[in-house]
């Protein structure tokens, strides 16, 4: 059974920085990309960020660009998300998705994790 | 970068009713097209992928149709559990986007 968990969620003050975690099982994970998608309070999905499978190919939205750093250790069966220079626009629950085709990158999401809760503000 | 444009943004209807939500592309996007369901409080479930193909466990009320550039996600018996929002997302190029969201509620 595929199963993601998120941490490392919490309040944090503008400007500042954050590390989010997700743990992988189920399914053999250097195998597949990752992503990770928030969601602002109240508000729809936004796709933040997706790595390959070997991490060695990174992609990002515009609105974390240069701030925001996916990453992956294989060998940890562990996702990343290294966010810097935060704002009150970055407050959101952040999932960790696992995409659908193994050895590709499609950005197509078949699993999610639960989610982590990310609070920026003074 | 391709933008989905999802209508209604919420709907009121009936248990047994047909619900039909829809998914327009700015260009094309072939059939890669996924639909989830999400409730409150809770991760997005994937139903459907491939614009068409049902996602495994998940009840053949759900249908999904389209390719090109609109897409349907079509509830054929609305069901008390189907209560949620609904999310389509374009994953033909980078950068992935998901449509605005259908909330569907209880009439």
């Amino acid at each position: 059974e595929v199963q993601l968990v998120e941490s490392g969620g919490g309040l944090v003050q503008p400007g500042g920085s954050l590390r989010l975690s997700c743990a992988a099982s189920g399914f053999t994970f250097s195998s597949y990309a990752m992503s990770w998608v928030r969601q602002a309070p109240g508000k729809g999905l936004e796709w933040v960020s997706a790595i390959s499978g070997s991490g060695g190919s990174t992609y990002y939205a515009d609105s974390v660009k240069g701030r925001f750093t996916i990453s992956r250790d294989n060998s940890k069966n562990t996702l990343y998300l290294q966010m810097n220079s935060l704002r009150a626009e970055d407050t959101a629950v952040y999932y960790c998705a696992k995409d659908f085709q193994r050895q590709l990158t499609t950005f197509l999401i078949d699993y999610w994790g639960q989610g982590t809760l990310v609070t920026v503000s003074s | 970068d391709i933008q989905m444009t999802q209508s209604p943004s919420s709907l009121s209807a009936s248990v047994g009713d047909r619900v039909t939500i829809t998914c327009r592309a700015s260009q094309g996007i072939r059939n890669d097209l996924g639909w989830y369901q999400q409730k409150p409080g809770k991760a997005p479930k994937r139903l459907i992928y491939a614009a068409s193909s049902l996602q495994s466990g998940v009840p053949s009320r759900f249908s999904g149709s389209g390719s090109g550039t609109e897409f349907t996600l079509t509830i054929s018996s609305l069901q008390p559990e189907d209560f949620a929002t609904y999310y389509c997302l374009q994953h033909n190029s980078y950068p992935p986007k998901f449509g605005q969201g259908t909330k569907v509620e209880i009439k």
